[in-house]
């Protein structure tokens, strides 16, 4: 039961660096979602997508991009690191939207130095 | 955007005690959702609530939709050293293009032995 899978864990970044965070969940769940996290707060939703090749902005989706070329994949890329995205990330999956529950991944840690 | 103000921030109780905390939301969600975090994890689902007026348990958790659909109570009966985590309350807007969350800022829980 993998559920939600989150890769990686933990990475520091330098200013200006580009990487990906890899989400994949195995529940056939049509509904993906990265939101952040910082520090004494809530979670922010970056960007979601109702299915494969659909995808929409969040509340904070400036310097993010996604993907959704499948099902089970949602990846969220930073091409230009900035200190202001040290954050921590989550990826979470549902269902249609009605009524249902959201699956939360474990998480990733991002600095940006 | 909509926004939540989850309250109190913080809160410190000896075992045993109850717990209250609540969110409030300047604009209507037709579900209500809380979860508790855990350090180092993603959220975790504790109850859900799809209908004003709702009241609904989880074992000695209990939370209710309010009747003007604006807000949202969680209460903790007989806590125990286990109930230390955030808890986030958030509510749900379900639309044609998707179901997005609004998370509040969470309530930090001690619970003291």
């Amino acid at each position: 039961n993998a559920g939600v899978t989150q890769t990686p864990k933990f990475r520091i970044l330098k200013i200006g660096q580009s990487m990906t965070l890899q989400c994949a969940q195995d529940m056939n769940h049509n509904y993906m979602y990265w939101y952040r996290q910082d520090p004494g707060m809530g979670l922010k939703l970056i960007y979601y997508s109702v299915g494969a090749g659909i995808t929409d902005k969040g509340e904070v989706p400036n310097g993010y991009n996604v993907s959704r070329s499948t099902t089970e994949d949602f990846p969220l890329r930073l091409e230009l690191a900035a200190p202001s995205q040290t954050s921590v990330y989550f990826c979470a999956s549902s269902y249609s939207g009605t009524q249902n529950t959201i699956y939360f991944g474990e998480g990733s840690w991002l600095t940006v130095v | 955007g909509q926004q939540l103000n989850q309250n109190p921030q913080s809160m410190f109780i000896q075992e045993g005690e109850d717990v209250s905390m609540n969110c409030t939301s300047s604009s209507i969600f037709n579900t209500w959702l809380w979860y508790k975090q855990d350090p180092g994890e993603g959220p975790v689902l504790l109850i859900a609530l799809y209908k004003a007026g709702e009241l609904t348990s989880n074992g000695r958790l209990t939370a209710q939709f309010g009747i003007t659909r604006k807000d949202s109570f969680l209460n903790i009966s007989a806590s125990i050293p286990s109930d230390v985590g955030i808890y986030f309350c958030a509510g749900q807007l379900r639309e044609t293009s998707g179901s997005r969350l609004t998370f509040g800022e969470g309530t930090q829980l001690t619970v003291n032995p």
